[in-house]
This record gives structure tokens, sequence and C-alpha cells, in this order.
């Protein structure tokens, strides 16, 4: 069964900083993996997703890789602003029993960017 | 941009009782999702369905069922509300059902559920 880590779980930087979230999954046949993030009382609303073909995808400020092999991606933030200040949720959508749309999430990281 | 609507925002019911929860979608997204979010758990898929009065179980069907009588509209249903099942409920949808449908999932802004 595919499962899904996130570390660290909770991470609180100054404003400026440039900063990496970690996660990684156990089983490396996957269709996709997404980044979302979410506000508290919110939905999730999605950042990034990497196809499994892809080695990184970019989005203003955000960077997210995936080394499938090992089983790890990262999402990296850039200049880090008191507005990204959210939970940062992973999700992997394992090709086992799935046509490619079901989703496995990580815990997420609890982010804070002090001013 | 693709809209997903649940319905209540906060919602507090007792034990024994039939809940409803309904979710909507603008965007004619052929699959639709009811996920349960919980401290230290994740988010954890219950229901989803990829087609009108279709259905497939997630990870945790128990306790729920769903329904799905027009595209637009996702329906979770509490038989019988039990206190384990105070969380919080997220709804999302996408377009197409397949590998090549590298799309992301759009969320609805959650339900916060609590059985007294």
């Amino acid at each position: 069964k595919q499962e899904v880590t996130q570390i660290p779980a909770a991470l609180s930087v100054p404003e400026g900083e440039n900063l990496v979230l970690n996660c990684s999954f156990t089983d490396s046949a996957i269709y996709n993996l997404q980044w979302f993030r979410q506000d508290p009382g919110k939905g999730l609303t999605s950042l990034l997703l990497i196809q499994s073909s892809q080695r990184e995808q970019t989005s203003g400020r955000l960077n997210a890789s995936l080394d499938k092999s090992s089983g790890r991606s990262t999402l990296y933030i850039a200049a880090s602003q008191p507005g990204d200040s959210a939970t940062y949720l992973c999700a992997v959508s394992p090709k086992r029993n799935n046509a490619g749309n079901m989703l496995t999430f990580g815990g997420g990281t609890r982010l804070m960017v002090k001013p | 941009d693709v809209k997903v609507t649940q319905s209540s925002r906060y919602l507090v019911k007792r034990t024994g009782e039939k809940v409803f929860l309904e979710c909507v979608q603008d965007m004619d997204h052929e699959n639709m999702f009811w996920y349960r979010q919980d401290p230290g758990l994740g988010l954890r898929l219950i229901y989803f369905s990829y087609d009108v009065k279709m259905k497939e179980k997630g990870d945790i069907p128990e306790g729920y069922s769903v329904s799905r009588e027009k595209k637009e509209r996702f329906s979770l249903i509490l038989e019988s509300a039990s206190t384990n099942q105070t969380s919080m409920y997220l709804c999302a949808s996408i377009e197409q059902w397949g590998i090549d449908s590298n799309q992301p999932q759009h969320f609805g802004d959650g339900t916060r559920l609590s059985i007294l």
C-alpha cells in the first residue's frame, strides 16, 4: 500500500528565507505527484503537478522536483513571504488499482513565515 | 475558474441522525470525490464517482454512502451519525478519468461536521 510522508511536520522561518519541504512515497509506480496548499479552515488549492515522466515543475517562486526512483519530491519556495504561511500537502496518484485520478496524501507541513 | 461548492461550512448534528453533505461543481466534471481530514491522519478518500449513478468505495467507506443523480452534484450521506464521524469533509472534482488525465483535483472549502 502506498504511503506518503512529509517532513518536517511544522516549520517556522523568517521572511525572505528560501526553504525546502520534503515528501517521500513508498511505491514508485505513480502517474503523477501534486503539491497543494491549504489555508486554515479552507479547502486545498493545487500548486504544482509533476507527471511521472517529468523531473520538475515551476510556478513563480515555487519549484517542485520529482525523483521517482528514490520516492522523493521537494517543494522549494524562494524568498518566502508571510502570505506563504499555510499547510502544504503532497499527494501521489498510485498506479495500482487506479486509473489515474485517485490520490494518496501525506500528512502535510505547516509553514509559518514570520515578518 | 472551476468552482466546487459545499453547501455548509459548519454543521452540528446528533448521534443517530441521518446527515447529508452536498457538493456541487460548475465545470461539467466527470469525477467527484469525498474525503475526510483528521489531525494526524491526513486526507482519506471515502467514496468517489466517475459518472452519474456510478460510485466506487475509497479507503474508508464504512458508515457512509453517496448519491450522484446529476453530474454536477455529489452527496455524502452518514446513515446514522456517530461521534467518530466528527471531522472536516472535503469534496473535490476533476474533469476526466484515465491515465492521460494529468490534471489537478479542484477542492471545495470543506464542511466541518460535529456529531454530539
